[in-house]
């Protein structure tokens, strides 16, 4: 069984600080994939980025970057510099690769980022 | 040019009523998917429909039924609505090839009294 685990409930911080959303998932699968979504206080799942698990290279995508480490299996996130708009619900998720394309995708509970200006 | 729609965005109704939830994706997408967001914000996956055909369906009561008349829609019927089926209701779709990325619909809300 595949599970995704985001230990940190709620994150509060002050806007202009760092913040790294933690991931840690577990699965059988040897070739999976690893995704993050954000979901603002409008409700919508807004994709970030989506991870395969043969490529453990670490991503930057302008204040956001990705840490995959298969070894800790764990995905995590860090906003540099946060903004009050990157406040929301931010959840990863984790899809097997085994099981066919129309797999769904198992989510951890979310963390609840705030970020007071 | 929204790529994944449903409707409507908000359903209030009564206990025991049946209602029907619409989801159109204009990707070109092949797989369409149903998850429900309870009150947690919990998201689990109930049905993954493709090229019109179930997948997956997981451990959902038989009172919910998705029905996939072509591949750019999946609309999710409930009947006999029950307090606990409250909670928001995700479409979402992707490409079948194991690595696609799953994109969401906007949710739509729905409160049984």
């Amino acid at each position: 069984a595949q599970k995704v685990t985001q230990a940190q409930t709620e994150i509060s911080v002050v806007e202009k600080e760092d913040v790294t959303l933690d991931c840690v998932y577990e699965t059988r699968d040897t070739t999976y994939y690893l995704f993050w979504y954000k979901q603002p206080p409008s409700g919508e799942l807004v994709f970030l980025i989506r991870r395969n698990s043969f490529d453990e290279q670490n991503e930057i995508s302008g204040r956001y970057s990705w840490n995959f480490q298969k070894s800790t299996s764990s995905f995590n996130f860090t906003i540099t510099a946060s903004q009050v708009v990157d406040s929301a619900v931010y959840f990863c998720a984790l899809k097997r690769a085994s099981g066919g394309g129309a797999d769904g995708l198992t989510f951890g509970k979310g963390t609840h980022l705030i970020i007071q200006p | 040019d929204t790529a994944v729609s449903q409707t409507p965005k908000y359903l209030v109704t009564q206990m025991g009523n049946d209602k029907s939830i619409k989801c159109e994706q204009n990707l070109g997408h092949d797989t369409m998917y149903w998850y429900k967001q309870d009150s947690k914000k919990f998201l689990k996956i109930m049905f993954s429909y493709n090229n019109k055909e179930l997948i997956i369906n997981e451990t959902v009561p038989n009172r919910f039924s998705p029905k996939s008349p072509d591949k750019a829609h999946l609309n999710l019927h409930i009947n006999s609505l029950e307090l606990g089926d409250s909670a928001v209701y995700f479409c979402a779709s992707s490409h079948l090839t194991g690595q696609e990325t799953q994109y969401f619909g906007p949710g739509t809300r729905l409160l049984v009294l």
